[in-house]
């Protein structure tokens, strides 16, 4: 069964502080993987990564695909108090030709004054 | 042009009742996807439209969800004879893109539905 795990579940950290939150994934037709951030609201698209782009960079966040460990990280350096949020990591699925999304449970972050 | 609209944006129904959660994709967009998505966890897909067409259903849970496209644009989400374990938050994407390729979704704000 097809599956996208993400870690650490939730994370506490203050403002300034780096961080590193994980993706890996299990699924037969790989697409692509995305990261969205998740506030009290619609998921807001940050990033995408497939074969030809495995690597994006917006200003303080930045994303990496490892195709060989079927990972991806996103890290956010000097953190805020704006970058509370839950992260979602998602791969696109391609076995059904629709191109859904395959979404992890998220990683909760909170980022402390 | 706006983002991905949903409306209402909570719901709360007596268990047994029947519901209707609508979408409004970005306009122009081809693809138009639901989610479910349960407290606490990530969102799982339900049902892909291109234009009209539902090409993949495969994510309804039970039959009594049922999504509808007639015209290509606005959505609408009904469940018949709601059930506790419907309780959860409905998202609705679009795409200007067709399935079957890579590419980003843009999300609406969703609908809580809170079954009694």
């Amino acid at each position: 069964e097809d599956k996208v795990v993400q870690s650490p579940l939730s994370l506490v950290v203050h403002e300034g502080d780096t961080v590193t939150l994980n993706c890996s994934y299990e699924v037969t037709n790989f697409r692509s993987l995305l990261w969205y951030k998740q506030e009290k609201k619609a998921p807001t698209f940050l990033f995408m990564l497939t074969s030809s782009g495995i690597e994006k960079k917006s200003g303080r966040l930045s994303s990496i695909l490892d195709k060989k460990e079927l990972s991806s990280i996103l890290n956010i350096t000097a953190t805020q108090t704006g970058d509370s949020a839950i992260y979602l990591c998602a791969v696109g699925d391609g076995s059904s030709n629709t191109g859904k999304l395959i979404f992890g449970q998220g990683t909760t972050l909170q980022v402390k004054p | 042009g706006a983002g991905v609209s949903q409306s209402p944006r909570y719901k709360v129904a007596k268990r047994g009742q029947d519901v209707a959660l609508r979408c409004d994709p970005i306009s122009g967009h081809v693809s138009l996807f639901w989610y479910q998505q349960a407290l606490g966890q990530g969102p799982e897909f339900l049902t892909y439209f291109q234009n009209e067409a539902q090409l993949d259903k495969s994510g309804l849970p039970s039959d009594r969800f049922f999504a509808e496209r007639p015209e290509g644009s606005v959505s609408t989400l009904k469940i018949q004879r709601t059930q506790q374990e419907d309780s959860a938050v409905y998202l609705c994407a679009s795409s200007d893109r067709r399935g079957g390729m890579a590419y980003e979704q843009y999300f609406g704000p969703g609908t809580r539905l809170t079954v009694t």
